[in-house]
């Protein structure tokens, strides 16, 4: 299993529809969860953060912890086709350890 | 600005050849890392420094090394460069704040290695 799993997709929404884009992680101890944007070719871009239980809304972005199930979710409202990119989950364990899920592909069609 | 830096962006060099990626960062962070990323696949770490003087292996076995000898500065050395080595190199940094361990990345450099 591993620490932190994202499914690859592609998911693929309508503009202007929600994209919801899932994590799940393995450690219980876990402190802090990130999500990242990277569009091809590019580097990973922080657009959202996470700490404490519940929701978490940033604009058109909503991140959400369960700590108890061990997910995190992403919510993406009014999607656009520049919102079309890869997103990492990534979550903090402690140390120097942020493991990085191998992302989600969303694609936005106009 | 404060921001982090890479040179070079793109680089196609020899088998055996000798290379350094450059990292620079200007936002005073303590850590600094280097991941490798194969095109649609997940960050690897190789390398981290929590400050000066201080640099550890990442999770993923590699055959480069760093130095830290200066705070802002977190450079990669690959002695002899192979095809293997042709991937993304992504430098980044962080600071932790509370229960915040937010990372910024760099532009990333891109080699290829004939």
């Amino acid at each position: 299993q591993k620490e932190v799993e994202q499914n690859s997709g592609p998911l693929s929404v309508p503009e202007g529809a929600i994209a919801s884009l899932n994590c799940t992680y393995s450690d219980r101890g876990s402190q802090s969860f990130f999500w990242y944007r990277q569009y091809s070719g590019k580097s990973p871009e922080l657009i959202m953060f996470i700490y404490s239980n519940g929701d978490k809304e940033d604009g058109r972005f909503t991140a959400q912890l369960n700590k108890a199930s061990q997910y995190v979710s992403l919510l993406i409202r009014d999607s656009q086709p520049s919102d079309s990119a890869t997103y990492l989950c990534a979550v903090y364990t402690g140390g120097f350890k942020t493991i990085f899920g191998a992302g989600t592909r969303l694609f936005v069609k106009a | 600005e404060a921001d982090i830096y890479q040179t070079p962006r793109y680089l196609v060099i020899g088998t055996g050849k000798k290379i350094t990626l450059e990292c620079s960062q200007t936002m005073g962070h303590d850590k600094m890392y280097w991941y490798q990323q194969d095109p649609g696949m997940e960050l690897h770490l190789i390398h981290y420094s929590y400050g000066v003087n201080s640099t550890e292996k990442g999770d993923l076995s590699s055959e480069s090394t760093v130095s830290r000898i200066r705070t802002e500065h977190f450079p990669l050395t690959l002695e002899s460069a192979r095809p293997s080595h042709t991937s993304q190199y992504l430098c980044a940094s962080s600071i932790r704040q509370g229960a915040l361990h937010e990372q910024f990345f760099g532009p990333g450099t891109r080699l290829t290695v004939l």
